[in-house]
């Protein structure tokens, strides 16, 4: 089951970052969260994950609170191809399944 | 490198008629495999999933089974297809926690 809460959607201008917020009040302390996208009728795309620090690829920054009850995904500088759902996910270090929730539907704006 | 194929990219299928989708992994060994289903407008549901050959966990209960003959392949099939089954699937694999999945293109499924 999921255990994230994310809000289903978000408007963001091309150009600027997108912050986009994921609740996880239930995690514990060996659970890593994961962040994916999906477009449409694609598989979905790996993009970061991390357990306390914060994380930055070349892709994002993934910013986790220090109770580790939430965290946001950092799209630096949005273009439109980043138009898609974004999934977050805890996922045990022990367990190998990934539950998706229902994920936040991105629209970044001309 | 690691690739993952699945297919066929779309099927369009009867009522009542059979089911196989196939997915294969190169590039590794021993990977753990997983089905998911994505409903039109929805979230992913995780199927079923394989820690190894002739090791499967289901999820949830429904129409719908899967097989790992091969170490890197995973199939997913259905007796007698439902209405209910149409859907979006995606096949997925990775290695032992935490490392990420991986996720094939998927299957769009119309049982008609």
């Amino acid at each position: 089951d999921a255990k994230t809460t994310q809000p289903p959607s978000m408007d963001c201008a091309e150009g600027r970052a997108a912050n986009l917020p994921c609740n996880h009040s239930t995690i514990s302390g060996n659970e890593y969260v994961y962040w994916y996208r999906q477009i449409h009728s694609q598989g979905p795309q790996y993009i970061i994950h991390g357990l306390k620090n914060n994380e930055t690829n070349e892709m994002a920054s993934l910013i986790i609170t220090e109770d580790r009850k939430s965290s946001t995904l950092i799209l630096p500088h949005a273009t439109l191809r980043d138009t898609a759902v974004y999934y977050c996910i805890v996922r045990l270090n022990t367990g190998n399944q990934f539950y998706f929730g229902t994920g936040t539907s991105l629209t970044v704006i001309p | 490198s690691q690739t993952i194929h699945q297919w066929p990219a779309t099927l369009v299928q009867p009522v009542g008629s059979p089911l196989s989708l196939e997915c294969t992994v190169e590039g590794t060994s021993n990977p753990n495999l997983y089905w998911y289903r994505q409903a039109a407008g929805r979230g992913l549901q995780l199927l079923f999933y394989s820690v190894g050959i002739g090791q499967i966990s289901s999820e949830v209960p429904q129409n719908l089974s899967a097989s790992r003959p091969q170490d890197r392949q995973f199939i997913l099939s259905s007796k007698k297809l439902l209405l209910s089954d149409s859907g979006f699937y995606l096949c997925a694999w990775n290695l032992e926690a935490p490392t990420e999945a991986f996720f094939g293109q998927g299957t769009r499924l119309t049982v008609v």
